[in-house]
């Protein structure tokens, strides 16, 4: 089971902000482990959106921005458009038993 | 541009095997780290395992659902990475993923993702 967890659904409207959490622990985000985070199309495989917490790939808009605090990480969408509608999620590593790499629960973005 | 394509996806019964490749195109390969993620059917993402570079040790880890089942090895020679999968059970049901790992020196950074292959786990 994820040991990230994230709001299962976020919506807004054309044009509005909309941000994701990732929830954590001290043996993962907590610990200092970057979050990564990747965007899901429908029917599609994911692909990275934002590493390191807060760095965009070429080719992905600035209205992607990701941010880390703690224990959690967010995502945020400024000037939401009809094509950022997607499953998004979060992934670290965790240095407990369970550990290696984990991802969030997934977060599905719908476009009113 | 760089591609990574999965094969070998199909029903199989419970207890039974499945051994999954992945061909890689345009890239170097050999020096990449190369993880294997998986999706259930309507579910989240689930990383399975990895396996290091050879210059790196060429060493392997798993999650802990899977670790003693399944086997990812590699061949550099042929630009392909495996997923032997042995003992299988009907919650390994899901679209495998490869991917590339460590990607640009990032840790755990799972960069290229290929299409994926359906493994259906059923009697």
């Amino acid at each position: 089971q994820s040991v990230l967890t994230q709001p299962p659904s976020v919506s807004g409207a054309p044009g509005q902000r909309v941000t994701i959490s990732c929830t954590g622990s001290s043996s993962n985000i907590g610990a200092g482990y970057d979050v990564h985070w990747y965007q899901q199309l429908p029917g599609t495989a994911p692909k990275f959106l934002i590493y390191r917490n807060s760095n965009r790939p070429s080719g992905v808009p600035d209205r992607f921005s990701g941010s880390k605090s703690g224990t959690s990480a967010s995502l945020a969408i400024t000037g939401l458009q009809a094509e950022d509608e997607a499953d998004y999620y979060c992934q670290s590593y965790d240095s407990s038993l369970s550990g290696f790499y984990v991802f969030g629960t997934g977060t599905k973005v719908t476009v009113l | 541009e760089e591609q990574l394509v999965e094969s070998g996806g199909g029903l199989v019964k419970p207890g039974g095997s499945l051994r999954l490749s992945c061909a890689a195109f345009r890239f170097p390969f050999s020096n990449a780290w190369m993880s294997w993620v998986r999706q259930a059917p309507g579910k989240g993402l689930e990383w399975v395992g990895h396996i290091k570079s050879k210059s790196d040790g060429g060493t392997t880890d798993y999650a802990a659902p899977v670790k003693g089942r399944f086997t990812i090895s590699r061949d550099d020679s042929k630009y392909t990475l495996f997923l032997q999968m042995n003992s299988l059970k009907a919650e390994d049901t899901a679209v495998y993923y490869c991917t590339t790992d460590f990607h640009g020196g990032n840790p755990h950074l799972l960069g290229y993702w290929g299409r994926g292959t359906l493994v259906t786990v059923s009697s």
